[in-house]
């Protein structure tokens, strides 16, 4: 079966403790993106990578930081310096940059006590 | 700046219709899509629009106005499951501008 796939699926971390999120798509899709999504607004791109090697920065990046070493691995790192990580965080694969569809995996609820 | 509006919540019986528009401001424009969301769950594709006009995919249906700056996603026979929140995207240069989504709830 083709897919995105997210772990863990609920995570809980103390203030100060950088956590990590996975997110992986076997689409063989070139681009993938990360979303954080609070009630009452709308899904904010913090980064996104268009290629192998290659990412940039969306509207929320402060606090956070990504890497792309391979086409279907895209994790995210929510560091301390987020001042408020407590989010549903999604992520989301392309099949090229762009114009293409997005879909997206089934998200982490990080909640940090 | 980015502006995407689009009602808060819209309450429907289980077989009517419901109509949620969307209306946007953005710097460049290049679509608009339409997602599904239940409740603690990943947003699944419904609908792009590029060009004005009507895209109809079974009991869904989508509208864009370039122009007019204005898209209205139509849910026909509504069915229970069909409660959800549903999330305009512009395509504003090659990234995703969301709206924060309308919550619709069929009642029986």
């Amino acid at each position: 079966d083709g897919g995105i796939t997210q772990s863990p699926k609920y995570l809980f971390r103390k203030e100060g403790q950088n956590v990590t999120l996975s997110c992986e798509q076997n689409l063989n899709h070139d681009a993938m993106y990360w979303y954080r999504q609070d009630p009452g607004q709308g899904l904010r791109l913090i980064y996104y990578s268009q290629i192998v090697n290659d990412f940039q920065k969306g509207d929320i990046a402060e606090g956070y930081s990504v890497s792309r070493e391979k086409k279907e691995s895209f994790p995210l790192t929510v560091t301390s310096a987020q001042k408020n990580p407590t989010a549903f965080y999604l992520c989301a694969s392309s099949l090229l940059a762009g114009d293409d569809t997005q879909y997206f995996g089934p998200g982490t609820r990080l909640t940090v006590l | 700046g980015q502006n995407i509006d689009q009602p808060t919540e819209m309450t429907a019986t289980e077989g009517a219709i419901v109509q949620i528009n969307c209306t946007y401001q953005t710097s460049g424009f290049n679509g608009l899509f339409w997602y599904q969301q239940h409740a603690g769950e990943a947003p699944t594709f419904l609908s792009y629009n590029v060009l004005d006009g009507l895209e109809e995919k079974g009991r869904f249906s989508s509208f864009l106005s370039r122009s007019k700056g204005y898209s209205y996603l139509l849910l026909k026979e509504l069915q229970m499951k069909d409660s959800a929140s549903y999330l305009c995207a512009v395509n504003s240069w090659g990234k995703l501008q969301f709206g924060a989504g309308t919550q619709v709830v069929v009642t029986p």
